[in-house]
Formats: C-alpha cells, sequence, structure tokens
C-alpha cells in the first residue's frame, strides 16, 4: 500500500537557523498536506498543495511539492522558538479515492 | 460546537477492562477518522467513516477494537478487554467531505489519553 516517509525524524536547531523536513511518498499523490502538532496539542492543518512542483509562502514557512508529485517539502526560515512541534506531512494517492496517509513526522525542537 | 470535541480528555482504567472513546465532529462534516498516537510517535489510522458506514476500517489492530457512527455524527470507539499495549492518545478527525469528494483539511479534536494499567 502507499507509504509516506519524512525525514529526518528529529531536528534540534538554534534559534535564528533554518529548518527543513522532506516528505517523500512511494505513490504519486493528488495533493499532500501539512500539520503542526504542539507539544501536548493535536494536530493542526497547515496548508495544501495539489499541483505539480507549487511552491506556498506562510510568512517564515515556505512548502514545496515536487514535479513529480511525489515528494514535498517544509522550510522554516529563521526559526522561532513559537516553531517548536512535530510536523507532519500526508498525501493522498491519485489511484481512486485514497485515504490520507500521514508521515510520521519531523520533530522539531529549539534551544533558544 | 465550534471544533472536535473527544470525551473523556483522560482515561485510566485497568488492564481486561472496556472503555468507550467519544468523538463530536464539527457540525456538517460527513468524513470522520480515527487515529492513535503512541507517545513520541505519528499517527496510526483505525478507522473512517463516510456517513454512519465504515469503508475503511483496515487500521483497526483487533477485534476487541469496534467503532460506531450515529445519525452521521457522533462517533464512538470502543476497546473490550483493555490491553497495556492499547495505552496511547486517540484522535479522532472529520472533514467536510470523505475520500471521494476531493480534498479537505481534516480537523482533529484534543484527543483522548488511555492509560492502562
Amino acid at each position: 500500500g502507499q507509504q509516506v516517509m519524512q525525514i529526518p525524524q528529529y531536528q534540534h536547531v538554534q534559534e535564528g537557523e533554518d529548518f527543513t523536513t522532506y516528505c517523500n511518498s512511494s505513490t504519486t499523490l493528488s495533493n499532500i498536506q501539512w500539520y503542526k502538532q504542539r507539544p501536548g496539542g493535536h494536530p493542526v492543518f497547515l496548508i495544501q498543495l495539489v499541483k505539480s512542483g507549487e511552491v506556498k509562502k506562510q510568512k517564515r514557512l515556505t512548502f514545496q511539492f515536487g514535479e513529480a508529485k511525489k515528494n514535498s517539502s517544509l522550510h522554516i526560515t529563521a526559526t522561532q522558538t513559537t516553531d517548536v512541534g512535530t510536523y507532519f506531512c500526508a498525501g493522498r494517492s491519485i489511484q481512486g479515492a485514497q485515504k490520507l496517509v500521514f508521515g510520521q513526522g519531523t520533530r522539531l525542537t529549539i534551544n533558544p | 460546537g465550534a471544533g472536535v470535541s473527544q470525551s473523556p480528555s483522560n482515561k485510566v482504567t485497568e488492564k481486561g477492562k472496556d472503555v468507550e472513546l467519544r468523538c463530536d465532529p464539527i457540525s456538517g462534516h460527513t468524513a470522520l477518522y480515527w487515529y492513535r498516537q503512541s507517545l513520541g510517535q505519528g499517527l496510526e489510522f483505525l478507522i473512517y467513516f463516510q456517513g454512519n458506514s465504515a469503508p475503511d476500517k483496515s487500521g483497526l489492530p483487533s477485534d476487541r477494537f469496534s467503532a460506531e457512527r450515529t445519525g452521521g455524527s457522533v462517533s464512538t470507539l470502543t476497546i473490550q478487554r483493555t490491553q497495556q499495549e492499547d495505552s496511547a492518545v486517540y484522535l479522532c478527525a472529520s472533514s467536510l467531505h470523505g475520500h471521494t469528494r476531493g480534498n479537505q483539511p481534516q480537523h482533529f479534536g484534543d484527543g483522548t489519553r488511555l492509560s492502562i494499567l
């Protein structure tokens, strides 16, 4: 079945450094979504990418969807302590009416 | 309500007991999902409801796990004869439509933290 893999599993940075997490799917995706889960909280939807090669920005966050629609990335510029949490990607295969499959997440911790 | 509501927020029970977890989705959302999240881990899909039917139960770990949804709204996840490995946070999410109607975001509740002694 469809698999969605995220790397790295953990990332620790100094405040102000950049951060990137990568998401790779075993199948071509119709769309990819990104969620953020703060410590002790629940996943919260951030954004959805649909088009091949799409790039979207939310302030210091930049989301990309690969040309082949099998991978995606989230890049945070100049991290702040409020960025702490686990970032999940979730993709839906183009093959039929498939459910959203979540990656294992990247846990970001920040040294102030 | 404004968001997805889950109850109880915490549940501690003895091994072998049955537990019921409740999820009240966002009003009008036809799709409802249950996930399990162990400490520091990702989201493990359990079951998907479209309306009152469950077209995808593939994630239920064993026959001790069951779920139902009534009136196209509230859902309950029941775990019978609980085991220590069932300890986790159980998250419920809803979306406006299910798989066949495009790509809507999922809105999560705060979860039920289940601890089996």
